[in-house]
């Protein structure tokens, strides 16, 4: 079975800090990685994903993953942050059965809070 | 640019009462989720739905759930007989075949008082 791990229940950072949110994961087979957004009061929003080919994904707003298959992590990272960047922040795998998609499973979460 | 819209936004129920959620997938998607997240929790998978059938569902999909696409554009999901522990936000999503990623509905805040 897969699982998702995020170590961090809460990171508080300053406006135009650097930011990384941690994600690791297990399976024994090929997934997809996705980082999703909450922000308050609305429902996730793909922020970016790894399906295959490069590591370094790119996303929506600046932010950037980093996929490593040799230590299961699929890390956010941001290089500047800004007060509308505070939201919950979710890590997601889903199977890759060889081409078709197994549902999400979702991390806890991660509650990035940018104070200015 | 189209998105998956669900209705009602907050739902408040009486323990045992039925009540149905309603989403409203994109329109030329063919792959339907439900997941929901109880407060402070990781958000969950319930179901999934394609050709008309259910193709997967989770633990937590039991007997008192279901799901049903009465038309060509709704897609809903009904609790029969609502308990305290089902309080918690229910997300729709949909995914078009060859996508690799779900688009997910604002959710709606199911309160089972």
């Amino acid at each position: 079975a897969q699982s998702v791990t995020q170590l961090d229940s809460q990171v508080p950072v300053f406006e135009e800090a650097p930011v990384e949110l941690r994600c690791n994961y297990s399976s024994s087979v090929s997934v997809y990685l996705f980082w999703y957004v909450q922000y308050p009061n609305q429902g996730l929003q793909l922020l970016l994903k790894y399906l295959s080919g490069s590591t370094l994904v790119k996303g929506i707003n600046g932010f950037e993953a980093e996929f490593n298959k040799s230590q299961t992590s699929f890390h956010l990272r941001k290089p500047s942050v800004h007060i509308s960047d505070t939201a919950e922040y979710f890590c997601a795998v889903s199977v890759n059965y060889g081409g078709s998609q197994g549902n999400l499973i979702f991390g806890k979460g991660t509650k990035l809070s940018v104070k200015p | 640019e189209p998105e998956v819209t669900q209705t009602p936004s907050h739902q408040v129920t009486q323990m045992g009462q039925e009540v149905i959620l309603r989403c409203v997938p994109i329109s030329n998607h063919l792959y339907f989720y439900w997941y929901r997240q109880i407060l402070g929790q990781k958000v969950e998978f319930l179901v999934s739905f394609y050709n008309n059938e259910i193709s997967e569902k989770s633990e937590i999909f039991d007997d008192q759930f279901s799901v049903e696409r009465p038309d060509g554009s709704n897609f809903t999901l009904k609790i029969r007989s609502t308990k305290l522990e089902d309080s918690a936000m229910y997300f729709c999503a949909s995914n078009l075949a060859g996508k690799r990623y779900e688009f997910f509905g604002p959710g709606t805040r199911l309160t089972v008082l």
